[in-house]
């Protein structure tokens, strides 16, 4: 399965800042979702974005889906420390039951 | 309640011993999977399980096989450990769908060490 690619690798921010991570894949896809990880911690689902729909709110997310470019960004507004994590994007395609993973972004919020 | 437990949550062994995790479930959900994530906090799909039966099959040793004695458990049992399955084992569980994969829920880890 290819895995998906994510940038940066590393953000720092300033709390109140927003925080902006992309991820690139290389197949069509059915649907597009965003993961963050605290650490030493399992993976907590934050959105899913169906291959038909170019943007999605929940809370203080934004996600935006590009199917021609095969990217999606992941916006985080007003941060807070506790957004200190690491986020990955993972994508269906076809058939397929699972989820491939992106390399992920580590993003810290400074108070 | 837990949604997606595992145990243990921490397990150092000896190269060459035989471990295995549990996963449990409580959500309803027809599928399950295993993951493994290495230091580089990369995420591969191990195994997944719907209604008991083996769907999916990465690329894995024989020595990591899966038991799913029914559809709200899923074992992971690694004989003849090496230094290289040292990593974060996770059990996720997702609702079955017609296709594509939906919401995937995450159990917290199982942190292994090989010595």
């Amino acid at each position: 399965s290819q895995q998906g690619e994510e940038d940066p690798q590393a953000l720092s921010i300033q709390e109140g800042e927003n925080a902006t991570m992309n991820c690139s894949y290389k197949t069509s896809i059915n649907n597009l979702q965003w993961y963050r990880q605290n650490s030493g911690r399992g993976l907590v689902h934050l959105i899913l974005i169906r291959s038909n729909e170019r943007e999605k709110h929940s809370g203080r997310l934004r996600v935006t889906l590009d199917t021609s470019k095969k990217s999606s960004s992941l916006l985080i507004t007003a941060s807070r420390a506790a957004d200190t994590a690491s986020y990955f994007c993972a994508f269906s395609s076809g058939s397929a039951r699972q989820l491939t993973f992106g390399s992920g972004t580590q993003l810290t919020v400074l108070p | 309640d837990t949604a997606v437990s595992q145990t243990p949550k921490y397990l150092v062994t000896q190269m060459g011993n035989d471990k295995s995790i549990k996963c449990e479930q409580n959500l309803g959900h027809d599928t399950m999977y295993w993951y493994k994530q290495d230091s580089k906090k990369f995420l591969k799909i191990m195994f997944s399980y719907n209604n008991k039966e083996l769907i999916i099959n990465e690329t894995v040793p024989n020595r990591f096989s899966p038991k799913s004695p029914d559809k709200a458990h899923l074992n992971l049992h690694i004989n003849s450990l090496e230094l290289g399955d040292s990593a974060v084992y996770f059990c996720a569980s997702s609702p079955l769908t017609s296709g594509g994969a939906e919401t995937q829920y995450f159990g917290p880890g199982t942190r292994l060490l090989v010595l």
